[in-house]
């Protein structure tokens, strides 16, 4: 079972919507979440990454939370545009010290459609 | 800006052949990543490197070797190629082994093999 689970897998919403994707996980320990943005053939992006103690997260229209009591992380993305049609991908890592063990959810595909 | 270059962005191979996926990064990057990305899975690690002529087992080696001659280049191998290993491939590159580091990540190759 995967440790990084994100709801939904699929997503359409039209363009100037708000939307919210679900990303949980059981990783532990844990030391960030980062969230990237996967245009469709293209290697993903990153678009914010929080630490234990930051609860949220900005870039642009883009906002990422993290309860990690819950072990739960949105991204918020408002007033969609076309752009944001991709795949959004949420990353747990549970050490500080190596980025070789990045644990990597399945993704959500986002459809913004005019 | 980052970039990461993979030599091929389609690739259509035999069983058995032996092919060659090659990545090259223009940050002076120390570290460097093979992944594989198939639908309804998370990215997963293949092999990665921290320094030239060094490489490390990710969590999926069997199948693959690769090499690290050159800093900026990192090539992925695949012995004898088999129907299962078509898949996307993902090069990644970062500055330092700190888990906060972004990883970079090429355009892909997408492999068929028949």
């Amino acid at each position: 079972k995967n440790q990084v689970e994100q709801s939904p897998q699929s997503l359409i919403i039209l363009e100037g919507k708000n939307c919210t994707l679900q990303c949980n996980y059981t990783v532990s320990p844990f030391s960030n979440l980062r969230w990237y943005k996967q245009d469709t053939g293209r290697g993903p992006v990153s678009l914010t990454i929080m630490t234990f103690s930051e609860n949220t997260k900005s870039n642009g229209r883009y906002t990422a939370t993290l309860d990690a009591d819950t072990k739960q992380s949105s991204l918020h993305i408002t007033a969609s545009q076309l752009s944001d049609s991709a795949s959004y991908i949420c990353v747990v890592t549970p050490t500080a010290y190596n980025n070789n063990d990045m644990r990597f959810g399945a993704g959500t595909r986002l459809t913004v459609k005019p | 800006d980052v970039k990461v270059t993979q030599s091929s962005r389609y690739l259509v191979k035999r069983t058995g052949e032996k092919v060659f996926l090659e990545c090259v990064q223009d940050m002076d990057h120390e570290n460097m990543f093979w992944y594989r990305q198939d639908p309804g899975l998370g990215l997963r690690l293949i092999y990665f490197s921290y320094d030239v002529k060094m490489k490390e087992k990710g969590d999926i080696p069997e199948g693959y070797s690769v090499s690290r001659e050159k800093k900026e280049r990192f090539s992925l191998i695949l012995e004898s190629a088999s129907t299962n290993q078509t898949s996307m491939y993902l090069c990644a590159s970062s500055s330092r082994r700190q888990s906060q580091e972004t990883q970079y990540f090429g355009p892909g190759t997408r492999l068929l093999v028949l």
